[in-house]
């Protein structure tokens, strides 16, 4: 079993450019979540997707956007990119054995560590 | 506001020696707390979670408390190893919400 892996490991971009990140989740989960992790700081929740659709989302502007494929995989796309941006960004996957998914025991990816310049 | 706080910022202690992470929190209503141990670069891996009635949980040298009523929880490492040496970020959950703390930043010296 891979676990949950994300593409690529790094990345830079400009400011105004646009980005989108990988995840595919641990084999037998269905539920994904992406994480904004800046550094020295706790990872920030940006969204959940379960059913191809997005179930739950944080505090975080329109300019993040996502989508979960069929197979569960998962994309985390970023616009119009600030230097601000610069984190690294973090999926879990998850199970969902119950309907309050903050119950589910999520499993972490290893990040993309995304540079905005 | 949901707020997790965690105590100390950074520590360093000596291979072998005990030590202890504190947590605190505002979050409510409350469902559950966990304890993630995250390696510089990597993502982060669970090593308790607990809900409202339970008070103490072990993970091998690991040993998570709560006390809900003062909505408090800490982790305990025995004897520690140099692969200890990690950000412990505590996450609470409950209602709506998740909330992680900034994590405290541990170095075990041989």
């Amino acid at each position: 079993d891979a676990g949950v892996t994300q593409s690529p490991t790094h990345l830079i971009k400009t400011r105004g450019q646009q980005v989108t990140l990988r995840c595919s989740p641990k084999s037998g989960h269905d539920t994904v979540s992406w994480y904004q992790q800046a550094l020295g700081q706790g990872p920030q929740f940006i969204f959940q997707y379960y059913e191809e659709e997005e179930r739950q989302r944080g505090n975080f502007p329109d300019r993040f956007s996502g989508h979960q494929f069929p197979n569960y995989s998962s994309e985390l796309n970023v616009n119009a990119l600030l230097l601000g941006d610069s984190a690294l960004y973090l999926c879990a996957s998850s199970a969902l054995l119950l309907q309050d998914f903050r119950r589910n025991e999520q499993f972490f990816g290893p990040g993309t560590r995304l540079t905005v310049l | 506001k949901n707020q997790v706080e965690q105590s100390p910022q950074s520590l360093i202690i000596l291979e072998g020696k005990n030590c202890t992470l504190q947590c605190n929190y505002t979050v409510s209503p409350f469902s559950n707390l966990r304890w993630y141990k995250q390696d510089t670069g990597r993502g982060p891996v669970s090593l308790t979670i607990m809900t409202f009635s339970e008070n103490t949980k072990s993970n091998g040298r690991y040993t998570a408390t709560l006390d809900a009523d003062t909505k408090q929880s800490s982790l305990h490492i025995t004897a520690s190893q140099l692969s200890d040496s990690a950000s412990y970020i505590c996450v609470v959950s409950g209602g709506n919400d998740m909330r992680f703390g900034a994590g405290t930043r541990l170095t075990v010296k041989p």
